[in-house]
């Protein structure tokens, strides 16, 4: 099994529904992280935990929510889908500092 | 806070041609440096990183970058490139102590001709 799974792997919704995204690690980390990827802008950091109890917005969290349901899960929602969020989400985790980050599989939204 | 900019958005090379992805950063404060890889339909991995010490971090596959903290750069380097290394290439950072978030470059696409 892979350390870090993302479900669904893709996913296709209409505009104004709220779809959840899911997240679960066996690594062991505290820290959780969600990304997205768009063509030629990189990764941008949306929300991140670094324990149960903490939840932090990222640069781009307007339209999204997080819920840090255990230590190994970290679920990403949108509450009202619009076409502007179709991209490639990523969840990630790490270790304490310097250690690097360990990316899920991704998964593919598009919103019609 | 910290910033990224890669300053080659794709670099097609020849197979077995040496190779250099561009990496600046921006930051007021002591950072980590990391260069990831993501292949095709895939997720990222970690290809190195530069935390202290050596200014010359290598990598797996045969990369290598070098750390030049005057210039401010993160320069990832491969004397010969395969096919296999048709990717996406992204610099990240992350500041020494304190919150520590990745901040990702916009990223580089390498293309390998053969």
């Amino acid at each position: 099994d892979a350390d870090v799974t993302q479900t669904p792997r893709n996913r296709i919704t209409k505009t104004g529904k709220r779809i959840m995204l899911e997240c679960s690690q066996t690594k062991g980390h505290d820290r959780m992280y969600w990304y997205r990827q768009d063509p030629g802008l990189g990764l941008r950091l949306i929300y991140y935990s670094f324990d149960v109890k903490d939840i932090n917005k990222g640069e781009i969290s307007d339209g999204y929510s997080v819920s840090r349901q255990a230590q190994a899960k970290f679920s990403l929602s949108l509450e009202s889908a619009i076409p502007n969020q179709t991209a490639l989400y990523f969840c990630a985790t790490s270790e304490e500092q310097g250690y690097g980050y360990t990316f899920g599989s991704g998964t593919r939204l598009t919103v019609v | 806070a910290q910033s990224v900019t890669q300053l080659d958005s794709q670099v097609p090379v020849f197979e077995e041609a040496p190779v250099e992805l561009r990496c600046n950063y921006s930051s007021s404060v002591s950072v980590y440096l990391f260069w990831y890889v993501q292949y095709p339909n895939q997720g990222l991995q970690l290809l190195l990183k530069y935390l202290s010490g050596s200014t010359l971090v290598k990598g797996i596959n045969g990369f290598e970058a070098e750390f030049n903290k005057s210039q401010t750069s993160f320069h990832l380097r491969k004397p010969s490139v395969h096919i296999s290394d048709t990717a996406e290439y992204f610099c990240a950072v992350t500041r020494f102590q304190g919150a520590q978030k990745l901040v990702f470059g916009q990223g580089t696409r390498l293309t390998i001709n053969p």
